[in-house]
């Protein structure tokens, strides 16, 4: 079964630009989620997708946003980019269980530089 | 709200030899999900082990293994006969067992960085 694939890996944008990060689930994988990882901050919440529908959201401002398509793939997008947006993302799928029991799964991250 | 630590910054072992990896969180939560993930150079974060807070019996996978002590709410990674390739930044990380989504998400520790020495 492939795993959870984003595109893409590496990208370099200036400030006050828009990006847009993509995310494909694992197989049958409805629920995305999306998480920023800096060395200051760490690993923080963006927000989770199911069903086409954002679940909830961390505590990020409103220039960092996203959604889910049918198929279950998902983007998320950053506008008026600034340079503290500079991170690794990891975007993560799970079949998303009552319970919360499932184990989410990894992409290989895009890491975003913002000159 | 909940908060996973982390207290060791960098761990570092001898090849072949044990080594524990710390992690205590705090919740008000009696059902929850902990996890230990697994994120080396390459920056693909890996899914180690997990625990269910209702089982008392600690998970083991291979040569992985957690201390779970609930009461404590500690969460320690027992790695043995550490291999080269166990080098890596190791995140605790919690979740709610509670539905709802407001408390699905993943919450992680600071992540200690682990060290094998050959």
């Amino acid at each position: 079964k492939a795993g959870v694939t984003q595109t893409p890996r590496y990208l370099i944008k200036t400030r006050g630009q828009q990006v847009t990060l993509s995310c494909s689930p694992i197989s049958g994988h409805r629920s995305v989620s999306w998480y920023q990882q800096t060395p200051g901050q760490g690993l923080q919440f963006l927000f989770e997708y199911f069903s086409e529908t954002q679940r909830n959201k961390g505590n990020f401002p409103g220039r960092f946003s996203g959604r889910q398509f049918s198929n279950s793939r998902s983007e998320m997008n950053v506008s008026t980019l600034e340079l503290g947006d500079s991170a690794l993302y990891l975007c993560a799928s799970s079949r998303r269980l009552a319970g919360g029991g499932e184990t989410q799964y990894f992409g290989p991250g895009t890491r975003l530089l913002v000159l | 709200a909940q908060t996973v630590t982390q207290s060791q910054p960098e761990m570092s072992v001898q090849e072949a030899e044990t080594v524990t990896l710390s992690c205590t969180y705090d919740t008000s939560e009696s059902d929850y999900y902990l996890f230990w993930y697994k994120q080396p150079p390459s920056r693909q974060m890996i899914l180690v082990i997990r625990q269910e807070a209702y089982k008392q019996q600690n998970a083991t996978e291979n040569r992985f293994s957690v201390n779970f002590q609930k009461a404590a709410k500690s969460f320690s990674l027992k790695i043995s006969d550490s291999q080269l390739g166990d080098a890596a930044m190791y995140f605790c990380a919690y979740r709610s067992a509670r539905w709802g989504d407001s408390n699905y998400q993943l919450i992680w520790g600071a992540g200690t960085k682990l060290i094998i020495k050959p």
